[in-house]
Parts: structure tokens; sequence; C-alpha cells
């Protein structure tokens, strides 16, 4: 596996609180990315970064933010949760935007009561 | 924008037999496609992938096909094996945007 690590691996959380759910590469790459998993729908994007403080949105980017202050690191925040955002989080990396693998990180569980 | 579908949802094989899961897409102008395999509570794999210059590429058990002028790919599995059930996610990226879009996945239960 590629060196991605996420933090925390599960959460319980309540309606309204702020959630941040962090990702860890060791691989240099440029290109970081957040999924969310859902039954039925298969992996969409949330938010992605092309570079330390470069961000854009995905498919799915209604309340959440990313941050992006180092390569190595990219910040996903619930800023007031909800029950619609439990699901299961999930970050890669590519070195390049185009024709380039993505490896995914370990995922986070998270459940919002 | 770039629209992925993937069929079936879910496929039943024999140990044994093959397997063969579909996807299509709408841009065509998309030039890499990647399979993905996801066991249960783990993380997507990449299992193979193909770029656009190519019609067909093979590892072992696994091979992946491409009709660009159809625009629809396929992951054929030989000889399954137990081991081989998970679910399969294919993906294509958005020519404008770099952005990778998923199917919805294929649930591969290998009998034994």
């Amino acid at each position: 596996d590629a060196g991605i690590t996420q933090s925390p691996r599960h959460k319980v959380t309540e309606t309204g609180t702020p959630v941040t759910l962090r990702c860890h590469q060791t691989e240099n790459h440029r290109y970081m990315y957040w999924y969310r998993q859902d039954p039925g729908h298969g992996l969409r994007l949330i938010h992605y970064s092309y570079g330390v403080k470069d961000t854009d949105k995905g498919e799915v980017s209604d309340g959440y933010s990313v941050s992006r202050s180092k390569t190595e690191d990219f910040l996903l925040t619930l800023e007031s949760a909800t029950s619609s955002q439990t699901s299961v989080y999930f970050c890669a990396i590519s070195d390049r935007a185009s024709q380039e693998t993505q490896y995914f990180g370990p995922g986070t569980r998270l459940l919002v009561l | 924008g770039e629209n992925v579908e993937q069929h079936p949802s879910t496929l039943s094989v024999q140990e044994g037999d093959s397997a063969v899961i579909k996807c299509t897409y709408s841009d065509s102008a998309s030039n890499y496609f990647p399979w993905y395999k996801q066991e249960l509570g783990k993380r997507p794999q990449l299992i193979i992938d193909i770029r656009s210059n190519v019609g067909e590429k093979k590892d072992q058990r696994i091979a992946v096909t491409l009709n660009k002028t159809a625009k629809h790919f396929s992951l054929h599995i030989t000889e399954t094996q137990p081991e081989d059930s998970a679910v399969y996610f294919c993906a294509a990226i958005d020519s404008g945007t770099y952005k990778y879009i998923f199917g919805t996945g294929t649930r591969l239960k290998v009998l034994a």
C-alpha cells in the first residue's frame, strides 16, 4: 500500500458538531482527494487538491471544506455534521492528474447521530 | 462532464467460471480507465488499468478490453476463485477536469 494514513479510523459524533478528518501521505504526491462511499453510489468526489493551498470542489462538496497547508496533509472538515454525512470517507493520492493511478487510504468510518 | 455506468450491480459465478463486468462512459476524450477491487471493510485497490491507445491488457487471470468507438470497457476474470469475491469499481477520467468518475460498483460472488 502507498504511504497513506487516515485519522481517525472511526468516529461517532452528534448532529451539529464540527468534525475534521485527516489524510497524511509520505509519497510526496502532488494531488490529493477526498471521496465518500455510500451504498448504491460508489465513490463520489468531495474535494481535491492540486498543490499546497490549491483546492477545488468535487460533485458533493456542500457542507464540507478542506485545507492543505503542507504537501503531506489534506484535512476534510464537516462544518456542522448532519446524519446525511454518515459515510465512509476515503482519501486518495496521485502523482499527476491525467492518466495516473490514484491510491487510496484505509478509510474513515463516520457515524453522525 | 463524464458519466460512467457499470453493469451488473451483482454477479454470482461458480468457482472456475469466468466473470465479465462492463462499463460505459460518455466523454469521448477520456483516455485512462482503471479498475479497482474492494474487499469488505478494506480500501479500493487498483487491479488493472488501460489507456486509450490500446485495446486490451492482460495480467494473469485478469484482462481489460476497451472499445473507444462504442465508449465501453470491460473487466474479464477467468478461472474465478473464492478470493475474487469483492466489489469491483470501474472509473474514467473526465478530460476537462481530470477528475475520476467512478461506476457504482459490481458485487462479485464466487460460489465454491
